[in-house]
């Protein structure tokens, strides 16, 4: 079974653009949440989608969105890039079912560079 | 809301003895706690969860952890590292359905020969 996929790995952006990341769930997982990582913050929740509708947001400007198509994939946007924003974007995957107990499952990240 | 928090940020031991990474949680309702590893360049792994019972949990790669709800923490635990054990260990915890998964902010195991 194939894991988490996150595209692209590694990308560079300059101050004021904006980025789309995208994310591959584990086939029959509905639930995607996506996390920012940086080295002073750990791992901060930005928002889980389930069936195509936002379910929980984390603490982030409007800046950061995100959508859920139907076949579950995922893509989260950020817009008016900030020397802040890099970091490594982690997506992870969950059964619809998992409630409180279910482990998540995630992908190796795309990790943004913004200059 | 619920926290975690692990107090070390980076943890040395030498291979051959007993390791422990320590997690110290706080919720509302019934904790469901979690560790995850995160080698270099790497999305996070799990290793283990504690859901109910037994206070001792094992997992992956000889890792186990023991709950402790008088002392709400939930240290993780080697009888014998190793050096491929070094990496990132997170925990994380949750307590109500469809919430989402809260994290510590990591503590670097660091294994010397």
């Amino acid at each position: 079974k194939a894991g988490v996929t996150q595209t692209p790995r590694y990308l560079i952006k300059t101050r004021g653009q904006q980025v789309t990341l995208s994310c591959s769930p584990i086939s029959g997982h509905r639930s995607v949440s996506w996390y920012q990582q940086t080295p002073g913050q750990g791992l901060q929740f930005l928002f889980e989608y389930f069936s195509e509708t936002q379910r929980n947001k984390g603490n982030f400007p409007g800046r950061f969105s995100g959508r859920q198509f139907s076949n579950s994939r995922s893509e989260m946007n950020v817009s008016t890039l900030e020397l802040g924003d890099s970091a490594l974007y982690l997506c992870a995957s969950s059964l619809a079912t998992s409630g409180v107990t279910g482990e998540l499952f995630f992908g190796e990240g795309s990790r943004l560079t913004v200059l | 809301a619920q926290s975690v928090a692990q107090p070390e940020d980076q943890v040395n031991v030498a291979e051959g003895n007993p390791l422990t990474v320590k997690c110290t949680y706080s919720v509302s309702g019934n904790p469901y706690l979690f560790w995850y590893v995160q080698y270099p360049n790497r999305g996070l792994q799990f290793l283990l969860k504690y859901i109910t019972g037994d206070n001792l949990v094992k997992g992956s790669y000889g890792f186990e952890a023991e709950f402790n709800k008088s002392q709400t923490s939930f240290h993780l635990k080697k009888p014998s590292a190793l050096v491929s054990d070094s990496a990132l260990y997170f925990c994380a915890v949750r307590d109500m359905i469809n919430t989402p998964l809260v994290f510590g902010k990591g503590t670097r195991l660091s294994v010397i020969a």
